[in-house]
């Protein structure tokens, strides 16, 4: 089945550097690629999606990658500010038939310094 | 436009017990799944349904646990006899799309149930 790796598992970056997490995943036939921020105590937040027929995409400071061949996908968080800081989870989805399951990165606790 | 709605937020069984979670979805979805994450962890697949039916639940535990989403009213996950390990934040998300139409890729999630098992 889908496996979804994620790096790092935490970071840490000076407030309005970059912040970039990276991921790998191993089914090919996936092809919707979701990225969730978690705040404590809170459900995931889709925050950014992509899906296979694109190769990049963004939304203001937010931006995704992939690279279908090589099997990654990255977010990028440019200009980071301390509302940033939280948990943030890739994702690989397979849609098939009538359905689409989601596998989940292990995520990586951002942390922008002040 | 509510969004998905879950209770309890906190639910606190004992080793024996049942305990019951419940999932509203957005207004207008009708594909519901369930994940579980454990501390410090990721989300995990657990069951999607969809109204009446179970799609998928090749993420669910063989014994113990078991999902439906009636025709009327929330989504159910029930776990009987719970144990230390249940311990857990469960967590519901809904696709957007009607009961005869394929899902939307997107899943938006609830704010989830923290079960604690003492």
């Amino acid at each position: 089945g889908e496996n979804v790796e994620q790096h790092p598992s935490t970071l840490s970056v000076q407030e309005g550097d970059s912040a970039v997490i990276k991921c790998t995943y191993s089914d090919s036939a996936s092809n919707y690629f979701p990225w969730y921020k978690q705040e404590l105590g809170k459900g995931p937040q889709l925050i950014i999606d992509i899906r296979s027929n694109v190769g990049e995409k963004k939304d203001q400071r937010i931006a995704v990658t992939l690279n279908k061949t090589a099997k990654h996908f990255s977010l990028h968080i440019t200009e980071t500010q301390p509302e940033d800081s939280a948990v943030y989870f890739c994702a690989a989805s397979i849609k098939y038939s009538s359905a689409s399951k989601i596998i989940f990165g292990s995520g990586t606790r951002l942390s922008i310094r002040p | 436009n509510a969004g998905v709605m879950q209770n309890p937020r906190h639910l606190v069984r004992r080793r024996g017990q049942e305990a019951r979670l419940r999932c509203s979805p957005m207004k207008g979805h009708s594909h519901v799944y369930w994940y579980r994450q454990l501390p410090e962890e990721g989300l995990k697949f657990m069951v999607y349904l969809q109204k009446e039916n179970i799609i998928d639940e090749s993420g669910m535990p063989k014994e113990r646990f078991s999902a439906e989403f009636p025709k009327e009213g929330p989504s159910i996950l029930r776990i009987q006899q719970v144990v230390r390990g249940d311990s857990a934040a469960y967590f519901c998300a809904s696709s957007p799309g009607g009961r005869w139409t394929e899902p939307s890729y997107e899943q938006y999630f609830g704010p989830g149930t923290r079960l604690t098992v003492t």
